[in-house]
């Protein structure tokens, strides 16, 4: 099975910050990886699918970028919406998700 | 707007089955694109992907779960269900159903908002 390894696994931003998180996949599944955030008591929201393309709705402040193993979501300048927990999944072989990272209020 | 809505109990004991259902509004099953999955969330496993069936009846599970797992549909409700027997707490979880579509690369992009099943006797 294809695992999913997230870093880091928390961080801790201001308004305004750039936000990088990576996610790592075990064996190659070419852009086979979406991205989704998730606040307390919700349901995970779909941001990116196919590695960079942005799901209809999402402010484009949020992006993504990778193939092969290693993949990027990037928030250009958080809001205070965006704090949250963010996950990867993968679709290139069965569906496996990250163990999410949180964005945290620094 | 597609809406999904899980239902079923909030408490099974152990070594019973657990039955979900979900009830879709806004969209189509006999649409030849759109899959529809269980997923579950828990704090020890994170997200867990259970199992998905199409239009069409075909089955897909988790293989760790494949032996406990059954999801059928009712098409004539735009239902569809998950059975998972002999449950230990090890079950205990937010259990959500989800779209997936062949439009977006097979990725879940519409959730129910959860039902939280515990297992408990």
């Amino acid at each position: 099975a294809i695992q999913l390894t997230q870093s880091p696994s928390s961080l801790s931003a201001s308004v305004g910050d750039r936000v990088t998180i990576a996610c790592r996949a075990s064996r190659a599944i070419r852009s086979d990886l979406a991205w989704y955030q998730q606040s307390p008591g919700k349901a995970p929201k779909l941001l990116i699918y196919a590695a960079s393309t942005l799901q209809a709705g999402v402010p484009s402040r949020f992006s993504g970028s990778g193939s092969g193993t290693d993949f990027t979501l990037t928030i250009s300048s958080l809001q205070p919406e965006d704090f949250a927990t963010y996950y990867c999944l993968q679709v290139f072989n069965s569906w496996t998700f990250g163990q999410g990272t949180k964005v945290e209020v620094k | 707007q597609m809406q999904l809505q899980e239902s079923g109990p909030g408490l099974v004991k152990p070594s019973e089955t657990l039955s979900l259902t979900c009830t879709v509004s806004g969209d189509s099953f006999n649409s030849r694109s759109s899959y529809w999955g269980w997923i579950r969330q828990s704090p020890g496993k994170g997200l867990e992907w259970i199992g998905t069936i199409y239009y069409s009846g075909n089955t897909y599970y988790n293989p760790s779960l494949k032996s406990r797992v059954s999801i059928s549909m009712d098409r004539s409700k735009n239902k569809f269900s998950l059975n998972l027997n002999s449950v230990t707490a090890a079950d205990t979880a937010m259990y959500h159903c989800a779209r997936h579509t062949v439009n977006t690369g097979m990725v879940f992009d519409f959730w129910g908002q959860g039902t939280l099943v515990t297992v408990s006797s």
